[in-house]
């Protein structure tokens, strides 16, 4: 059973590009998590998406991100006109359920490493 | 103020040794206590989970959790070089994926 499959791992935009995150959950999973990790910091909730849906995007900068899980195909986290402060590891984590417990928790990628230059 | 700290070190222990990690909070809403285990270039992944006040032990873990005074712990016992890492807590209200990190621990046990 393969885990929350991340691409590309490693993404180096220069600035004013698009950066396109690709997640694919576990497989059953269709509850989508995105986070960022920035240097020498935790990571940091940006959105939670089910199938076709943003159910909470409290975490997400209001300009340039946006995140979509469609019906079919991976979820994507899209930056556009990237900037230096958005180099970071952005992670994605997926569940069966809307509630996490010690027996169904959050599962997570190997990350996205962005680069902007 | 952050909601959620935690003491990035980077802490040093022989091997062999009891390890012992923290954070503290300040939302006494929060409910559900995590500690994650994030290995270089890698995703985290979950250690040990425990819902509101108490001990949970798993294995040469132990988690606490003091709501009282706002403050969780992470004990390693006979630790190994293979559990160097960086140990991040988290934490949620509601039960949900939305977690609040701490910036996490990095551990380096020497064999």
């Amino acid at each position: 059973n393969a885990g929350v499959m991340q691409n590309p791992r490693h993404l180096v935009r220069r600035r004013g590009q698009e950066a396109r995150l690709r997640c694919s959950p576990m497989k059953g999973h269709s509850h989508v998590y995105w986070y960022r990790q920035l240097p020498e910091e935790g990571l940091k909730f940006m959105v939670y998406l089910q199938k076709e849906n943003i159910i909470d995007e409290s975490g997400m900068p209001k300009e340039r991100f946006s995140a979509e899980f469609p019906k079919e195909g991976p979820s994507i986290l899209r930056i556009q006109q990237v900037v230096r402060g958005d180099s970071a590891a952005y992670f994605c984590a997926s569940s069966p359920l809307e509630k996490q417990g010690a027996n169904s928790p959050l599962h997570f990628g190997n990350g996205t490493r962005l680069t902007v230059t | 103020q952050k909601e959620v700290e935690q003491d990035p070190g980077p802490l040093s222990v022989p091997e062999g040794a009891i390890v012992s990690l923290n954070c503290t909070y300040s939302n006494s809403a929060f409910q559900y206590f995590m500690w994650y285990r994030q290995y270089s270039r890698k995703g985290p992944e979950l250690l040990m989970y425990t819902y509101s006040s108490g001990n949970k032990e798993d294995g040469r873990f132990t988690a606490q959790v003091d709501k009282s005074s706002k403050y969780i712990s992470l004990f390693i016992r006979d630790s190994q070089p293979s559990d160097s890492a960086t140990y991040l807590c988290a934490m949620t209200t509601g039960n949900t994926g939305k977690l609040i990190f701490g910036q996490g621990t990095t551990l380096q046990v020497k064999p």
